[in-house]
């Protein structure tokens, strides 16, 4: 199995500061025909099941908004928020598919305001 | 936009099985290019894929699952489900279905998820 693991596992930043978080693969996610990452980022909100916010390590999805960035090839993926929203407080995931069907996530970041 | 709901018992008891449906709205759960999963979560912990299934039946497991797994698809009623066989407290979680957005790609739709409780 792929092994996803995040850094840090926990982390509080000042509402409009820049929150990064890593996420680090034991193997390439770089599939070299179509040069993508399979690599995608989820938020999950307490009680409420993941959403998806990056896919293929950078595309952010419908209705996302501009201020989540997903960065990084290879082994090392970074998810940025740039200016910190009270509503931004989350669980966030990464996941590869590279070895789909077998999709690993990472253990968690968890995203409080400081 | 596509809609998933999980339904099923709240309570299993430890050595019967797990099963749970997941209802599909907004889109056929026959056609492609989508694949159809369940991943679950623990109280407190990270998420666990457990299998996927094509609308033609086909499927895929998790490894460490595998032998304990069934998944099945009716496209008549637009539904898919899971069989999880000799239930501990181990598979103690929220269940989670969801929709894979191709063969080799991420997952876009989730549904709120169900809590399963395997206690006697």
């Amino acid at each position: 199995d792929i092994v996803m693991t995040q850094s840090p596992d926990s982390l509080a930043v000042s509402l409009g500061e820049r929150a990064t978080i890593n996420c680090k693969s034991s193997q390439s996610l770089l599939f070299s025909s179509n040069n993508k990452n399979y690599l995608a980022w989820y938020q999950q909100k307490p009680g409420q099941p993941p959403k998806l916010l990056i896919y293929w390590a950078s595309t952010r999805d419908s209705g996302v908004p501009v201020r989540f960035s997903g960065s990084g090839s290879g082994t090392d993926f970074t998810l940025t928020i740039s200016s910190l929203q009270a509503e931004d407080v989350a669980v966030y995931y990464c996941q590869q598919y590279y070895s789909s069907p077998s999709y690993t996530f990472g253990q968690g970041t968890k995203l409080e305001i400081k | 936009q596509v809609q998933l709901q999980e339904s099923g018992p709240g309570l299993v008891k430890p050595s019967q099985t797990l099963s749970l449906t997941c209802t599909v709205s907004h889109g056929s759960i026959s056609r492609g290019p989508y694949y159809w999963s369940w991943i679950r979560q623990p109280a407190g912990k990270g998420l666990e894929w457990i299998g996927r299934i094509y609308g033609t039946g086909s499927t895929d497991y998790s490894p460490s699952l595998k032998s304990r797994v069934t998944l099945s698809v009716d496209t008549s009623k637009n539904q898919f489900s899971l069989n999880l066989r000799s239930v501990s407290a181990a598979d103690t979680a929220v269940y989670y279905c969801a929709r894979v957005a191709g063969a080799t790609t991420h997952f876009d739709f989730w549904g709120q998820g169900i809590l399963v409780t395997v206690s006697s």
